[in-house]
């Protein structure tokens, strides 16, 4: 049974950091891209990022509204997928979700979702 | 990348069939058959209809289908159920620097 389990989630302040974990299981890892998603309190889905696998050099696209703030990594010895935030803002409050890509030629997005972990930023 | 466009909400009775629809742009759905569709239960995490405009993961009821036209992908929900109640998003790739683009979301109310 394919599993992903978030982690890390938590009250931060505006300015600060935070490293989100995204445990998985079920299913060969290294074998897919993986994404992150958010959903502010009340609002809709957004993308904010992929990563890539080995055979594609783990590269990462981010969405405009998170790039040169975010970090996506992962390590495949340990079937983790990572989500480093740095210098959040009050907008970037949202339940964060990890979600298996990369299938359907690689345009595949979230055939598989984790349960999320929510991210406060507030003073 | 604006967000693509899905009414607020649709209603339907039981054993009726609902269609949801979700308009883009030329950059995306227009362009690209890799439309999805998410099911999202209140506190829950969403779930994946739709993929690549018409296909149906496996244990997706086949109540549940998908189209595209144009710059509007749509999905129907027939023989409508109570467990059918929820938000419904769209999803499409884009050729923007955001490599996909949700859609606004509906709420599908089961009356």
């Amino acid at each position: 049974e394919v599993q992903l389990v978030e982690s890390g989630g938590g009250l931060v302040q505006p300015g600060g950091s935070q490293r989100l974990s995204c445990a998985a299981s079920g299913f060969t890892f290294s074998d897919y891209y993986m994404d992150w998603v958010r959903q502010a309190p009340g609002k809709g889905l957004e993308w904010i990022g992929r990563i890539r696998d080995k055979p594609n050099s783990y590269t990462t696209e981010y969405a405009a509204s998170v790039k040169g703030r975010f970090t996506i990594s992962r390590d495949d010895s340990k079937n983790s997928l990572y989500l480093q935030m740095n210098s959040l803002k009050t907008e970037d409050t949202a339940v964060y979700y990890c979600a298996r890509g990369g299938y359907s030629y690689g345009f595949g997005l979230g055939d598989y979702w984790g349960q999320g972990t929510l991210v406060t930023v507030s003073s | 990348q604006s967000a693509l466009t899905q009414p607020a909400s649709v209603s339907g009775s039981p054993g009726q069939s609902i269609t949801i629809s979700c308009t883009g742009t030329s950059s995306d759905i227009g362009t690209y058959d890799y439309v999805s569709w998410y099911q999202q239960h209140p506190g829950k995490a969403p779930k994946l209809m739709i993929y690549d405009v018409t296909n149906r993961p496996s244990g997706v009821s086949n109540r549940f289908s998908g189209s595209k036209s144009g710059n509007t992908a749509s999905l129907t929900i027939s023989g409508l159920q109570a467990e059918d109640e929820a938000d419904y998003y769209c999803n499409s790739y884009t050729s923007s620097s955001t490599l996909y683009v949700f859609g606004t979301g509906t709420k599908v109310t089961v009356l």
